[in-house]
C-alpha cells in the first residue's frame, strides 16, 4: 500500500492547458517536495513545502500544502512541452530525512 | 559540477552472480541512500547511511547489502541476484539527516538479473 497516493496517474494535455497533480495521504508529514524525472536521468528536485497552508510559485508551477500537512497540489499553468516528465511527491515525517514517494504522475504535453 | 554518480548505468546478468553497484558523491554529504523505482510502486527506500560506518534498513532490504567505509561512497551490493531483483536502482544523498534537505540523485543504475 502506497503511504502517497498520486492523481491521477497519467495526463495527457495540450500546449498552453492548465494542469493540477494531487499528492494525498492519511498521515501527517513534517515536509513535502515535489520531484520532476525524465528519461533516463534521477529525480530533480522543484520544491520543499514545511509549513501547513503553505503556497510556493517557480514561474508557473505553484504548490500548495495542505493546511493539515497531509496532502499537496502541483499546479502548472499553461503547460509547455519542457513541463514533461514524471512528477514524484515525497514526505518526510518526524525530524529526520527518510523520505516516502508517491508512484508518480506521468504528465505529457503536446505541441 | 556537484554530483552523484553511479556505475554501471546498464548491468544485464545472471541469477547468483554476485555485483555490486557503486554510488560516488563529491558534494561532502553525509546522509546517502538507496532506492529503486518499479512501475507503478513509485522509489522504495532500500537502505540508507546517516554518516560514515552508519547504516541501515529502509523498506525493502532484503536480498542487499550496503557499506560506508568513505563519506563519498556508498556501493550497492547484490550478493545472489535473483531476477525479482530486476529493476531501476537510484543512489541519492542529502546534506544532512533532516526533514528539509532536498536529495541529490544520480542518474539510475538499471538492472537486468536473467
Amino acid at each position: 500500500t502506497q503511504l502517497l497516493e498520486q492523481s491521477p496517474q497519467f495526463l495527457s494535455i495540450q500546449e498552453g492547458e492548465n494542469l493540477t497533480v494531487y499528492c494525498n495521504s492519511s498521515s501527517v508529514f513534517s515536509s513535502l517536495q515535489w520531484y520532476r524525472q525524465e528519461p533516463g536521468e534521477g529525480p530533480v528536485l522543484l520544491v520543499t513545502v514545511v509549513t501547513g497552508g503553505e503556497v510556493k510559485k517557480l514561474k508557473r508551477l505553484t504548490f500548495q500544502f495542505g493546511d493539515a500537512r497531509k496532502d499537496s497540489s502541483l499546479h502548472i499553468t499553461a503547460a509547455q512541452p519542457g513541463d514533461t516528465g514524471l512528477y514524484l511527491c515525497a514526505g518526510a515525517e518526524g525530524s529526520w530525512g527518510k523520505l516516502q514517494f508517491g508512484a508518480g504522475t506521468q504528465v505529457v504535453v503536446t505541441p | 559540477e556537484a554530483q552523484v554518480t553511479q556505475n554501471p548505468r546498464y548491468l544485464i546478468t545472471v541469477t547468483g552472480k554476485k555485483l555490486t553497484v557503486t554510488c560516488s558523491q563529491n558534494m561532502n554529504h553525509e546522509y546517502m541512500s538507496w532506492y529503486r523505482q518499479d512501475p507503478g510502486l513509485g522509489l522504495r527506500q532500500i537502505y540508507y547511511s546517516m554518516n560514515v560506518e552508519v547504516t541501515d534498513k529502509g523498506d525493502v532490504p532484503e536480498g542487499y547489502k550496503v557499506s560506508r567505509k568513505e563519506k563519498r561512497n556508498f556501493p550497492l551490493i547484490l550478493e545472489s541476484p535473483s531476477p525479482n531483483q530486476t529493476s531501476l536502482y537510484f543512489c541519492a544523498s542529502s546534506l544532512r539527516d533532516r526533514y528539509k534537505e532536498p536529495q541529490h540523485f544520480g542518474d539510475g543504475t538499471r538492472l537486468s538479473i536473467l
